[in-house]
């Protein structure tokens, strides 16, 4: 079946260095990839989303490109600050489908 | 802009109790849904639904029983809760559930059974 798999749980990063967040899916159709987030009490909410191959999207510093070649929408950062700290959740979904599919999520956690 | 609410924001049950956990937006959306987050295990769909009265179960739905009696309200029923069970509930809408739609979610119900 569908499925979409974050290889790290926990990456721990200090101020300023660059991020790099694994999400590679398996599907059936051609997906639509989104990154969620979710800050510590607060709702999940979009971050950035795409469907097109090779194409870079980005949102408030945070890049990715679905490569549909290698299955993968790795979600990046040139330089993370201490707000960065957060429940990172790469999701995939298929045309006709209703339902979105969730990876396991990534803890992103900043020190000074 | 709208919000999804959620009540309770916290709830404490009983082992074999039958729980109620409520959801409401004013997004006018068509689509809500039912997820499940365990700690490592990301979020599990539990049902969702495309228009009043209309429901589909997800890959979690054992166990619970949802109703989508208005647009604007969804409510997940825990049929009988389990000892030592803990998870954050959270409920979402969206659009139309189309490929491209963004979900929004509420701030969820963080059940504890003793």
């Amino acid at each position: 079946g569908d499925s979409v798999t974050q290889t790290e749980g926990l990456v721990t990063l200090t101020k300023g260095l660059p991020v790099m967040l694994n999400c590679t899916y398996q599907t059936t159709y051609s997906p639509f990839l989104f990154w969620y987030v979710q800050h510590l009490n607060e709702a999940p909410k979009l971050l950035l989303k795409s469907s097109t191959d090779n194409k870079r999207t980005e949102h408030q510093g945070f890049y990715a490109t679905l490569h549909k070649s290698s299955s993968s929408f790795h979600l990046q950062k040139s330089s993370v600050q201490l707000s960065d700290s957060a429940l990172y959740f790469c999701a995939s979904r298929n045309y006709n489908q209703g339902k979105l599919i969730f990876g396991q999520g990534t803890k992103l956690s900043i020190k000074p | 802009g709208g919000i999804i609410t959620q009540t309770p924001k916290f709830l404490i049950g009983q082992e074999g109790q039958k729980l109620t956990l409520k959801c409401q937006q004013n997004f006018n959306h068509d689509t809500m849904y039912w997820y499940r987050q365990d700690s490592g295990k990301g979020l599990r769909l539990i049902y969702y639904s495309i228009t009043e009265n209309d429901l589909q179960k997800g890959d979690l739905s054992e166990g619970y029983d949802a109703s989508r009696e208005k647009k604007s309200s969804f409510s997940l029923t825990v049929t009988s809760a389990q000892k030592n069970e803990m998870a954050v509930f959270l409920c979402a809408s969206s659009i139309e559930g189309g490929s491209a739609e963004t979900l929004y979610f509420g701030s969820g119900t963080r059940l504890t059974v003793l």
